[in-house]
Order: C-alpha cells, then structure tokens, then sequence
C-alpha cells in the first residue's frame, strides 16, 4: 500500500513550456486534491476533485488544469508556465465524511 | 468563510517543556478541525482531528489537542517535547465542505 505518490519529483522548467504532474494514490478514495505550498502562505487549494470524471476550481486555479480520468489518478497540468508558479506541489486525497487528508510527498518545481 | 489562523510563526521551548501551538478558526456551522506535521522535505502527516465528542483529542507521537468551541480555538499540546518534534505544524478546518483550509503554519523548534 504506497498511499499517494507523486511524479516527478523535481523539475525546471523554463518560461512558457508545459508540463504535467501526475498524482496517484491506491486507497480508493474519492476525493483528490491539488495544492501549491509557498513560503509564509500555507497551503492553497489550486483544484479538487470529488469522484473519477469531476473536478472543481480552488483558490488559486489560475494558470493550471486538472483531470480525473480513473479514479486513482489526478493530473495537474501546466499549459505555459510562468515564474510565479515555482512552488511545492502538494496531492492530497480522502475519504468521505470529514476524514483526514492523506499527502503526497511533492513536487518541487521551479520555473526560469 | 472558513478561515484558520495560526497566530506564531515560530514557536521555540526548551527539549522537556511542554508546547503549545495556537490555532484559532472561523466556519459557519459545525467544524471540524485537524492538526498535520510537515518535516522537511516531506509532504504533510495527519497529527489528529476533532469531529465531535470530547474536547481533549488525543493524537500521534504524544500529541494533544483542546476544541474550545468558546473560543473558536484548537490548540496543539504535548507535555513534553523532545528535539525530534521541531517541523513545522498545520491546523486545518473543514466546516463540512469538500474544501480543507489551513493555516499558513508555525514553526516549532525544541531546543535541547
């Protein structure tokens, strides 16, 4: 049982290229979540997902997509990366009703 | 609006001291309230979490926690810390929503 696993680990990416994260975990659970975590700030929310096929906007959806299709996997792409998106990428997913989130071990990215 | 707030940025006591990290929340109906341990380098561990019942939680590695529903707060206790317990520490609330929203953290460094 891995829990939530994340790919890549690192990555630099340069101005404008694209790239995708990919989040899985082998709990079952339905729901997923993408946050980005900054110096100073915490986690924010960038998308979320509440079962195999949906996803939602959180906080900061800005720049980013996501995809659910199978229930195990969440992906969080960036189309043209910009500075401001070097950052901690943080998977998290859990279990209906109010249980604790379970997190991935991150990404971190910077972009020149 | 949910909103968490982690009043300490850092929180410094002395190895066999005991600790306390504040955390202070606002949600519309019931909340339910969680505590997360990040190291470094490491994605975030799930501490404890109050849904109902007594208000002292009890948690992982010793750790505690007191709802005070009076005083919207949740703060993290343990009655002795040892130098291993220096990381950095969430609270988290959910006021039965989809969406989690933490704190921006508290840095805890036990001195020996």
């Amino acid at each position: 049982n891995a829990g939530v696993t994340q790919t890549p680990k690192f990555r630099v990416l340069k101005t404008g290229q694209s790239m995708t994260l990919l989040c899985a975990q082998d709990m079952n659970h339905e729901y997923m979540y993408w946050y980005r975590q900054d110096p100073g700030m915490g986690l924010r929310l960038i998308h979320y997902s509440v079962g195999e096929g949906t996803t939602a906007k959180g906080e900061v959806p800005d720049g980013y997509n996501v995809s659910r299709l199978k229930k195990q996997n969440f992906l969080l792409g960036l189309e043209s990366a910009a500075p401001s998106q070097t950052s901690v990428y943080f998977c998290a997913s859990r279990n209906y009703p109010y249980n604790e989130q379970f997190f991935g071990p991150g990404t971190r990215l910077t972009v020149l | 609006a949910q909103s968490v707030a982690q009043p300490e940025d850092q929180v410094n006591v002395a190895e066999g001291n005991p600790l306390t990290v504040k955390c202070t929340y606002s949600v519309s109906g019931n909340p339910y309230l969680f505590w997360y341990v990040q190291y470094p380098n490491r994605g975030l561990q799930f501490l404890l979490k109050y849904i109902t019942g007594d208000n002292l939680v009890k948690g992982s590695y010793g750790f505690e926690a007191e709802f005070n529903k009076s005083q919207t707060s949740f703060h993290l206790k343990k009655p002795s810390a040892l130098v291993s317990d220096s990381a950095l520490y969430f609270c988290a609330v959910t006021g039965g929503t989809y969406k989690y929203i933490f704190g921006t953290g508290t840095r805890l460094k036990v001195l020996a």
